[in-house]
């Protein structure tokens, strides 16, 4: 597609329950990252793939968080039993390459509230 | 641990100002992007630097990288309420992502 698309873009879930966020990367970009921010706050790492692959998984908060990725495609980023201090926007970027010399393109969020 | 430390994390202007957001590491980084945020939205690439010591301009923005490859500079000369928004500095780590600073808030009121 023509940008990065993220789906929901506004998610609203019960403490405990686990919910599924959907990242489509633009077409032909290898790389794909997830991070998480928080109101007003730069952006906290969780995990990117090269590929179907996960170099680096190290930002992932605790086992409640995985996360997956189909072909050079879609990735799923899963939370499991969620807590109130999930809630916070989740983004997605892909780009052409992994490494800082391929400029990022985000999605544009999926806000997650946990009640 | 990379760190990426942004200065000030608040700026209030009026139209015409200008003003410099700092990004400081005392880790080298092989390049360092700068990206813009507005509500609602992801953050968009403004420009990356690769070699130390190297200058960008877009516009009305400046930008530096350290002679190091420690630290950038981002400058706005005669700000306009259009430049409104979160301002975020990054250095591509050892590992193949992207480590962000805590970013800086900007508001250019009319």
């Amino acid at each position: 597609g023509a940008g990065v698309s993220q789906s929901p873009s506004n998610k609203v879930t019960e403490k405990g329950k686990d919910v599924e966020l959907r990242c489509d990367p633009i077409s032909g970009h290898t790389a794909l990252y997830w991070y998480r921010q928080r109101l007003g706050q730069g952006l906290e790492f969780l995990i990117y793939f090269q590929g179907n692959s996960a170099p680096d998984k190290s930002g992932l908060p605790s086992d409640r968080f995985s996360a997956e990725r189909t072909g050079e495609s879609v990735s799923t980023l899963t939370i499991q039993r969620t807590q109130q201090e999930d809630s916070a926007v989740y983004l997605c970027a892909s780009s052409l390459y992994a490494g800082g010399s391929y400029g990022y393109t985000f999605g544009s969020g999926t806000r997650l509230t946990v009640v | 641990t990379q760190l990426l430390e942004q200065s000030p994390q608040f700026l209030s202007i009026q139209e015409g100002e200008n003003l410099t957001v700092y990004c400081n590491s005392s880790s080298v980084f092989s390049s360092l992007q700068w990206y813009r945020q507005e509500p609602g939205e992801g953050p968009v690439l403004l420009v990356t630097v690769v070699t130390g010591g190297e200058v960008k301009k877009l516009k009305r923005l400046t930008f530096q990288f350290g002679d190091a490859r420690k630290d950038s500079s981002l400058h706005i000369t005669a700000a306009q309420p259009g430049d409104t928004g979160l301002y975020l500095c990054a250095g591509a780590s050892n590992t193949g992502k992207l480590i962000f600073g805590q970013g800086t808030t900007l508001q250019v009121k009319p």
